[in-house]
C-alpha cells in the first residue's frame, strides 16, 4: 500500500488553469475507475470534489474536472479563484479493496 | 441532511486502547460502506479502514492491521473504530466517512482528536 504520488505544491494566478497529477500503479489508479479528489481547507474536513475519475458531486463548481490516463489521474481547476487555495488529495481503490491516498498537493493562488 | 459525528477522542497513554464512534443521521446508514481516515498534525490524509454495509467485509491499511478494528451497528446508525496498542504516532484527527460501494467518501464528519502521550 504505497501512497500515490502527487506534487507537493502547485500555484497559479487568478483566472488561470492548473492541473494536479496523481500517479499510482496498475494495482490502484490504473486498474480501476475509482479515483476521487478532495479539497481541504485548514482546520476543515475534506470535501469531495471529483469521484469515479471524472464525476462531480452536486454543488461542486464545473471549474473542477478529473481525468485519467494509464496509471495517472489528474485534477484540473480552471478559472482559478482565491477560494480554491487549499490542499488537494487523490485517493484510489486498490486490488486488495483497501484505499490509498496521495501525499497531498498544496495549491497556492498567487 | 446528512450528518456524521465522531466522538471518543481524547488523551491516552501509549499501549492503551480507545474506541471511537461515528453517529450517522439524515440517510439510510445501512446502505453505505463506512471508512475511517486520520490526519496527523501537519500531515496528509491516511486511509485506515473500510467496512461493508452489513459488516461482513473489512479491509485495513497495513499500518493499523492487527491493532485497529472497524465495526458497525446498523440498528444504532453508528460505526466504530476500536484502537488497541496505541502508539505515539497514532496521534491524529480521526474522521469517519460514508461512501457508496467502491467509493472513498462523499460525506465526512468533522473529526475527533486522539492524542497518544505519556
Amino acid at each position: 500500500q504505497s501512497a500515490l504520488t502527487q506534487p507537493a505544491s502547485v500555484s497559479g494566478s487568478p483566472g488561470q488553469s492548473i492541473t494536479i497529477s496523481c500517479t499510482g500503479t496498475s494495482g490502484d489508479v490504473g486498474g480501476y475507475n475509482y479515483v476521487s479528489w478532495y479539497q481541504q481547507h485548514p482546520g476543515k474536513a475534506p470535501k469531495l470534489m471529483i469521484y469515479d475519475v471524472n464525476n462531480r458531486p452536486s454543488g461542486v463548481s464545473n471549474r473542477f474536472s478529473g481525468s485519467k490516463s494509464g496509471n495517472t489521474a489528474s485534477l484540473t481547476i480552471s478559472g482559478l479563484q482565491a477560494e480554491d487555495e487549499a490542499d488537494y488529495y487523490c485517493i484510489s481503490y486498490t486490488t486488495s479493496a483497501a484505499r490509498v491516498f496521495g501525499g497531498g498537493t498544496k495549491l497556492t493562488v498567487l | 441532511q446528512v450528518q456524521l459525528v465522531e466522538s471518543g477522542g481524547g488523551v491516552v497513554q501509549p499501549g492503551r486502547s480507545l474506541r471511537l464512534s461515528c453517529a450517522a443521521s439524515g440517510f439510510m446508514f445501512s446502505n453505505y460502506i463506512m471508512h475511517w481516515v486520520r490526519q496527523a498534525p501537519g500531515k496528509g490524509l491516511e486511509w485506515l479502514a473500510v467496512l461493508s454495509t452489513d459488516g461482513s467485509h473489512k479491509f485495513y491499511a497495513d499500518s493499523v492491521k492487527g491493532r485497529f478494528t472497524i465495526s458497525r451497528d446498523n440498528s444504532k446508525n453508528t460505526a466504530y473504530l476500536q484502537m488497541d496498542s496505541l502508539r505515539v504516532e497514532d496521534t491524529a484527527v480521526y474522521y469517519c466517512a460514508r461512501a457508496p460501494p467502491y467509493g472513498s467518501g462523499d460525506y465526512w464528519g468533522q473529526g475527533t482528536l486522539v492524542t497518544v502521550s505519556s
